[in-house]
């Protein structure tokens, strides 16, 4: 049973455009979702994470948008640049101390210059 | 943020061997973690590292196949026994952070290839 759902699995998208990578998940427990960014060759790195009492995240470029109701959440990557092409994971936990993440597929997003 | 270290960074072992993978970690932390990934797939979480006592392992994991050791609160090890070519993938450790938050930070990784 896969709990956290991404889409699409890869996007590609111009320089300069808005890039949006969306996950979803089923267990409504989960109340953390960081975002990671991977590029070939190295370990994930927390780009931005929200938690289930905020719906909306911003820094800098990227933005979450949160829906509890529906258990979705976005991340839009504005004014996207080449070295944003990169492997976007979206994980799921539920803060009660143990820290165990479950991640989603990933999406390739590709920026074209 | 906290910052992990793992050795070694690739390995090639023949079927049938193990191999140990460490991971270090450049300030004290209170979990450690260890994931899986296949080329081009999601991280699988393998087992919490617990210091001074048994690793928890997640469904498809034993601590036959990946005895897990972590004596203190900034180093842990990974050992795969047996290595099989279905072993071949990058093992990563991670941490929680030292805040108090919910993030973790993940190692550069091991790339393992099983001939």
């Amino acid at each position: 049973q896969q709990q956290v759902r991404q889409s699409p699995q890869s996007l590609t998208v111009w320089e300069g455009e808005t890039a949006i990578l969306n996950c979803s998940y089923e267990d409504s427990t989960f109340n953390y979702f960081p975002w990671y960014q991977q590029f070939p060759g190295e370990g994930p790195a927390l780009l931005i994470s929200i938690s289930s009492v905020s719906d909306k995240k911003e820094d800098g470029r990227f933005t979450i948008f949160f829906n509890k109701r529906e258990k979705k959440l976005s991340l839009h990557i504005t004014d996207s640049q080449p070295g944003d092409s990169a492997t976007y994971f979206c994980a799921a936990s539920v803060n009660t101390g143990n820290y165990k993440y479950v991640f989603g597929a990933g999406t390739r997003l590709k920026v074209i210059a | 943020s906290v910052l992990l270290y793992q050795k070694p960074n690739r390995d090639i072992c023949q079927s049938g061997t193990s191999l140990k993978i460490q991971c270090v970690a450049d300030s004290q932390v209170v979990s450690m973690f260890w994931y899986q990934q296949f080329q081009e797939q999601s991280l699988m979480l393998m087992a919490t590292a617990n210091e001074g006592s048994e690793a928890t392992y997640e469904s498809g994991f034993t601590k036959d196949k990946f005895p897990i050791s972590r004596p203190n609160l900034t180093f842990s090890t990974l050992t795969v026994n047996n290595a099989r070519p279905g072993d071949s993938s990058i093992y990563f450790c991670s941490s929680s952070g030292t805040g108090g938050n919910y993030e973790q930070y993940f190692g550069p990784g091991t790339r393992l290839t099983v001939l």
